[in-house]
């Protein structure tokens, strides 16, 4: 079956400092991988997408992610948080065709 | 015009109305969804039209009623909700639904902010 693992819930973080946000997923062939952003009260911002090709992805608002094939993951990382970065973040996986599958959530907190 | 929008951005409401939400997308897309997000978590998909035809239903009750009039426009009726109907109704866009190798990069509203009391 097909599914997607956040298995930090809360994450705070110091302004200026590196995040790494994990994502790990089951799926039987090359999945569509995506990352999306919520401000509270807010729809869901696609970051960034991984179809295929250079594991290593650019996203909006300086953040980046890396496929490892071998470990089912997909890490959402920035190297400066700010702290408009406060949000919950959602990792997803996406069969060709078909719906997506959310993680359950990470939401992040930024400390001045 | 790369925005999906949705009308009203909140709606109170009691278990014996009936009221709908609106979501719009001018993006050319011919798969638009529904969402129920509850506080603290993912958002849940409960219907999916693919050139205007329900694609998806996930079991959903049927007092929320899905219509697509056009491949612009996506709504969603809703008559006799109970008070745990209470969420955030997404909707969101994408390309296209089902094909071999295309990807379904889903583009989001901001939501419905939904109170039934």
């Amino acid at each position: 079956a097909q599914s997607v693992t956040q298995p930090d819930i809360h994450i705070t973080v110091s302004e200026g400092a590196s995040l790494e946000l994990r994502c790990n997923y089951s799926y039987g062939a090359t999945p569509y991988l995506f990352w999306y952003v919520q401000s509270p009260g807010q729809g869901l911002q696609l970051l960034l997408k991984y179809f295929s090709g250079d594991t290593l992805v650019q996203g909006i608002k300086g953040f980046e992610a890396e496929f490892k094939r071998s470990q089912s993951s997909f890490n959402l990382r920035k190297p400066s948080v700010h702290w408009s970065d406060a949000a919950e973040y959602f990792c997803a996986v996406g069969p060709p065709g078909g719906k997506l599958i959310f993680g359950q959530g990470t939401e992040l907190s930024v400390k001045p | 015009d790369t925005e999906v929008t949705q009308t009203p951005k909140h709606l109170v409401m009691g278990m014996t109305n009936k009221k709908s939400l609106k979501c719009e997308q001018h993006m050319g897309h011919r798969a638009m969804y529904w969402y129920k997000q509850k506080a603290k978590k993912p958002p849940e998909l409960m219907f999916v039209y693919s050139y205007e035809k329900l694609s998806i239903n996930e079991s959903v009750p049927s007092r929320f009623s899905p219509e697509c009039p056009n491949s612009s426009l996506l709504n969603l009726h809703l008559h006799a909700l109970q008070p745990e109907d209470s969420a955030l109704y997404l909707c969101a866009s994408s390309q296209v639904l089902v094909t071999q190798s295309s990807y379904n990069e889903q583009f989001f509203g901001p939501g419905t902010r939904l109170t039934v009391l």
